[in-house]
């Protein structure tokens, strides 16, 4: 079982609609959670964050954690061509705060 | 303010060669770390520095080495290296561990993309 686990798509999306990527995890001692986002050919820029159980919103972006399933996911609203990319999940476990352990990402493809 | 900034960009090697990749984090950032990514496993985490000390280390053979200077500039260096090494080295900088949350949040480079040959 890998340690952080994202289906890699692509998840396709029409214009406006809303994007939900999913991410699962392995170690419950895991403390923070991270949304990437990785264009093709570019490197990897922080969305956001999350520590607590619960929502998270920032802008067009939420994060959704939820500790007892081990389980966090990320919701775009009003998708935009531009947010066509891929979308690392990442942990940062327990012990090792220096070390974020990535899943491999998915594919999102918002369509016009 | 200036990003994290990672040279070479690109650079083709053969195998049994090395490498060394050089990375200026932010400024004030004190923590540099370096993760190689494949299309087939992602993101792997290599190693960790702060304060010229290696804090954390990955699961890599020991062909795989990094250091950090008085300044906070790193270089990572891959000996004789296979054809498996070619991939994405990326550099990321984290100013310290969130007070709250713990969380390391790290800003990435560019990349330097190694190809072997």
């Amino acid at each position: 079982q890998k340690e952080v686990e994202q289906n890699s798509g692509p998840l396709s999306v029409p214009e406006g609609a809303i994007a939900s990527l999913n991410c699962t995890y392995s170690d419950r001692g895991s403390q923070s959670f991270f949304w990437y986002r990785q264009y093709s050919g570019k490197s990897p820029e922080l969305i956001m964050f999350i520590y607590s159980n619960g929502d998270k919103e920032d802008g067009r972006f939420t994060a959704q954690l939820n500790k007892a399933s081990q389980y966090v996911s990320l919701l775009i609203r009003d998708s935009q061509p531009s947010d066509s990319a891929t979308y690392l999940c990442a942990v940062n476990s327990s012990g090792t705060a220096s070390k974020l352990t990535f899943g491999t990402g998915t594919r999102l493809q918002v369509t016009l | 303010k200036a990003g994290v900034t990672q040279t070479p960009r690109y650079l083709i090697k053969t195998r049994g060669q090395q490498v060394t990749l050089s990375c200026s984090p932010i400024s004030g950032h004190r923590s540099v770390s370096w993760y190689q990514q494949t299309p087939g496993q992602g993101l792997q985490f290599l190693f960790e520095y702060f304060s010229e000390t290696q804090r954390n280390k990955g699961n890599f053979p020991g062909r795989f080495s990094g250091r950090q200077f008085s300044n906070s500039r790193s270089e990572m260096n891959v000996s004789t290296l296979e054809l498996g090494d070619s991939a994405l080295y990326l550099c990321a900088s984290s100013p310290a561990r969130n007070r709250i949350s713990g969380a390391n949040v790290l800003t990435f480079g560019a990349g330097s993309r190694l190809t072997v040959l």
